[in-house]
């Protein structure tokens, strides 16, 4: 089965320095690969994907992720955190099943907090 | 376009007592799955639907639980005995194809709160 990790429960980050949220991956075959951020008492909210093609994809809010095949990783980055992006981010991958379709499977998600 | 809708946003029972979410999906989304959200276990995907059916019920932890779908706008998620273990935030979500593929993009509600004492 398709399955991600989040190896850090939390990541602390001052404002304006760069941020990175880290999963790695386990699947068979190609990758679907996302990440979801979720606000206090907020349902998730896709933030980006990578299917294929360039290997840096560009998402909402800033964010973009780095697809490394070599390394079974899709990291989150920012270039400059701001305390608005204080959240709970999850990664996720696509699982394949006859009839396709959009079953993904959540990592257990990586606290982010932005500090003044 | 409103976005997935979950009632109730919060509910408290007692435990022994029928439980019933609803949702309703983005309309023309043909997709609906439902999940779980506790600090212990995470995001549990509980079942999903395709048109209208279900396709997998494999993260329903058990008899207790039931899924319905009974049409493209609507599905009921029930707990009938509710139990203290089943404290959660529950989520809807929706998805569609897009040019005749899944884009791999869920929206999903703002959640159902189950408190069960």
């Amino acid at each position: 089965a398709q399955s991600v990790a989040q190896p850090e429960d939390q990541v602390n980050v001052a404002e304006g320095n760069p941020l990175t949220v880290k999963c790695t991956y386990s699947v068979s075959g190609n990758p679907y690969l996302f990440w979801y951020v979720q606000y206090p008492n907020r349902g998730l909210q896709f933030l980006l994907k990578y299917i294929t093609g360039d290997n840096l994809v560009k998402g909402s809010y800033g964010f973009e992720a780095e697809f490394n095949k070599s390394q079974t990783s899709f990291h989150l980055k920012k270039p400059s955190a701001l305390v608005s992006d204080s959240a709970l981010y999850f990664c996720a991958v696509r699982d394949f099943f006859t009839g396709g379709g959009n079953k993904l499977t959540f990592g257990t998600g990586t606290q982010l907090k932005v500090e003044l | 376009d409103a976005g997935v809708i979950q009632s109730p946003r919060h509910e408290v029972t007692e435990m022994g007592q029928e439980v019933t979410l609803r949702c309703k999906p983005i309309s023309g989304h043909n997709s609906l799955f439902w999940y779980r959200q506790t600090m212990m276990r995470g995001l549990e995907l509980l079942i999903y639907f395709n048109n209208n059916v279900p396709i997998d019920d494999s993260g329903m932890p058990e008899d207790r639980f039931s899924a319905k779908m009974p049409n493209a706008s609507f599905s009921t998620l029930k707990i009938q005995p509710s139990e203290p273990r089943d404290s959660a935030v529950y989520f809807c979500a929706s998805s569609s194809l897009v040019g005749g593929l899944y884009t791999g993009e869920l929206f999903f509600g703002e959640g159902s709160r189950l408190t069960v004492l």
